[in-house]
């Protein structure tokens, strides 16, 4: 089966573009969770979503947005890019909107110049 | 307001040591702890879950405990190999907002 998959693989924007990342989660798992991970720290949650509603929000600016499909994957949208969203963003699936154990796919690097 | 701790930040050891990482947290409202492993410039891969209920999980050589009323979990790897240098980060899973805090983990180098 496959695992989590992200796209693309690396981003390379401009201060005040926009960019869109794309996820989708594991066959049958309902819940995607987004972390933006910063180099030398842990990943720090942004969005959750289970079965197309938002369950869960983290401390970050409303430049970020997110949205999930009925086919369960998920997008990643920032707006107004600064040099400070240069990261790895990661998307996690779980089969449950909590308690469950948390899949993570190989991340999208993006870098903002 | 949960805080994650892990220490030490860096762990260097020859091969075939057993090695203890630790996690610490603050708050003892947890639903779940997950330990992770990530290599350099990769995604996470989950290693264990230990669901609030239980005292420790074990997968091959690795072992991992939690004691939520003193708010730390360790993850114990016997007879470390090579294979086994990347990063180790815990997370514990908040009830409320339905997110996972992160520590910003532990690097381990097994020297051959």
């Amino acid at each position: 089966d496959a695992g989590v998959t992200q796209s693309p693989t690396h981003l390379i924007k401009t201060r005040g573009q926009q960019v869109t990342l794309r996820c989708s989660p594991i066959s049958g798992h309902k819940s995607v969770s987004w972390y933006q991970q910063v180099l030398g720290q842990g990943p720090q949650f942004i969005f959750q979503y289970y079965e197309k509603e938002e369950r869960g929000r983290g401390n970050f600016p409303d430049r970020f947005s997110a949205r999930q499909f009925p086919n369960y994957s998920s997008e990643l949208n920032v707006n107004a890019l600064l040099l400070g969203d240069s990261a790895l963003y990661l998307c996690a699936s779980s089969l449950g909107s909590w308690a469950n154990e948390q899949y993570f796919g190989p991340g999208t690097r993006l870098t903002v110049t | 307001k949960q805080e994650v701790t892990q220490i030490p930040a860096a762990l260097s050891v020859p091969e075939g040591e057993n090695l203890v990482l630790n996690c610490s947290f603050t708050d003892s409202a947890i639903y779940n702890l997950q330990w992770f492993r990530q290599d350099p410039g990769k995604g996470l891969t989950s290693l264990l879950l230990i669901q609030s209920s239980q005292r420790e999980q074990t997968s091959g050589r690795l072992n991992a405990s939690l004691d939520k009323s003193s708010g730390r979990s360790t993850l114990y790897i016997a007879a470390s190999q090579p294979g086994d240098s990347a990063t180790y980060l815990c997370a514990v899973g908040l009830y409320n907002n339905n997110d996972m805090r992160f520590g910003a983990g532990t690097r381990l180098t097994v020297k051959p």
